[in-house]
């Protein structure tokens, strides 16, 4: 039974620039939700996507956009990168049965914008 | 919005001993209500939960509380493990128009360190 899973592991950007972070969910799951974690911090909501539809939405800028696909996976993509953009981006993946609220998450990906 | 307000942000005990990490929440919609492990580098790791219908639910080792009146919940370990050392965080379920998206709003964190 695959778990979430993530990818880049880690990602060194300039100012300015895109990302994109990928999620795949755990397998029978069809809801991904984003967090930002900054250094010492508890994760942050970014959004949650359901059936390719964005759900919910936390307090974060326009710059911070995502998808899901067909098939579950999701996007996060940033754009304008900022210094303090730089985080532990994590993906929780949920299911529509079990609730939207129990999530599981991914290994998360680095993000370092210099 | 909800704001969830975690204590301490940091603990230590002796291994054997037991620990006890409190969280407050502000929204009475709030009706979900986990707790998540983090060991250094690693993933948040869902450990226990809880929901508002239940006072308190137990899982080996580890039990959570909940007082809705007052609005807080509380993670118990008993007989601590080195192997219990890391950061935990609570969090709390926010509803959306009477249907929950499952938007998690988390504490700050505990650093907990059992000493062998």
């Amino acid at each position: 039974d695959a778990g979430v899973t993530q990818s880049p592991t880690h990602l060194i950007k300039t100012r300015g620039q895109q990302v994109t972070l990928r999620c795949s969910p755990k397998s029978g799951h069809d809801t991904v939700s984003w967090y930002q974690q900054a250094l010492g911090q508890g994760p942050q909501f970014i959004f949650q996507y359901y059936e390719e539809e964005e759900r919910q939405r936390g307090n974060f800028p326009d710059r911070f956009s995502g998808h899901q696909f067909p098939n579950y996976s999701s996007e996060l993509n940033v754009n304008a990168l900022l210094l303090g953009d730089s985080a532990l981006y994590l993906c929780a993946s949920s299911s529509v049965l079990a609730g939207f609220e129990t999530q599981y998450f991914g290994p998360g990906t680095r993000l370092l914008v210099l | 919005g909800e704001n969830v307000e975690q204590h301490p942000s940091t603990l230590s005990v002796q291994e054997g001993d037991s620990a006890v990490i409190k969280c407050t929440y502000s929204d009475s919609a709030s009706n979900y209500f986990p707790w998540y492990k983090q060991e250094l580098g690693k993933r948040p790791q869902l450990i226990i939960d809880i929901r508002s219908n239940v006072g308190e639910k137990k899982d080996q080792r580890i039990a959570v509380t909940l007082n809705k009146t007052a609005k807080h919940f509380s993670l118990h370990i008993t007989e601590t493990q080195p192997e219990d050392s890391a950061v935990y965080f609570c969090a709390a379920s926010t509803n959306a128009g009477g249907t929950s998206y499952g938007k998690l709003t988390f504490g700050q964190g505990t650093i907990l360190t059992v000493h062998p």
